[in-house]
């Protein structure tokens, strides 16, 4: 069983570009987190979706981000027109459908995105 | 709101010596708490987590923590280190409803032969 992927695991933009991040979630998993971790933090939440719905998206900046997770394909973390301090991994992390009080979070390998 | 502090940005021990880890946490509602080592340039990797039940909790690669009630703490240790234990190490509390995890700053351990 293959764990989150992300992609790509690298990703340089100029600023005023767009940025989108991609993530695939286990298998069986319907529950997608995105976390940010700026240099020198912690990581901190941003959105989490189940398929189709934005179920909390209390952690994203209120303009120039957005995510999306379909019914098809992988989740996308969308940055438009980015700045230097967007500079950050970007961490995907996926769970099961809720079984009990809480889940364990999967985390992927991160996306890396370095804004010049 | 839950909320977590881990006190020291930065533990240096020697290879062999005890592993002392501290994450304190707040929070309005019973806790759910987690540590996770991230190694460089990877993802997170969960350690070990407490949810119910017993307070001394085991993780992988021989780490532990204790959930502290009285004193707000979840505290991860290790009685000796190994220098593959080098790495950062985040602890994170349950967020509630929403299932999102709230992290600490981290603390980068480093292990000296």
């Amino acid at each position: 069983n293959a764990g989150v992927m992300q992609n790509p695991r690298h990703l340089v933009r100029r600023r005023g570009q767009e940025a989108r991040l991609r993530c695939s979630p286990m298998k069986g998993h319907s529950h997608v987190y995105w976390y940010r971790q700026l240099p020198e933090e912690g990581l901190k939440f941003m959105v989490y979706l189940q398929k189709e719905n934005i179920i909390d998206e209390s952690g994203m900046p209120k303009e120039r981000f957005s995510a999306e997770f379909p019914k098809e394909g992988p989740s996308i973390l969308r940055i438009q027109q980015v700045v230097r301090g967007d500079s950050a991994a970007y961490f995907c992390a996926s769970s099961p459908p809720l079984t009990g009080a809480v889940n364990e979070q999967f985390f992927g390998p991160g996306t890396r995105l370095t804004v010049l | 709101a839950q909320s977590v502090t881990q006190l020291g940005s930065h533990v240096s021990v020697s290879e062999g010596a005890l592993v002392l880890l501290r994450c304190n946490y707040s929070s309005s509602v019973p806790p759910y708490l987690f540590w996770y080592v991230q190694y460089p340039n990877q993802g997170l990797q969960l350690l070990l987590k407490y949810t119910t039940g017993a307070t001394l909790v085991k993780g992988i690669n021989g780490f532990e923590a204790e959930f502290k009630k009285s004193e707000t703490s979840f505290h991860l240790t290790k009685p000796s280190a190994h220098m593959s234990d080098a790495a950062e190490y985040f602890c994170a509390v349950y967020g509630g409803a929403t299932n999102k995890l709230i992290f600490g700053t981290g603390t980068l351990l480093a292990v000296q032969p």
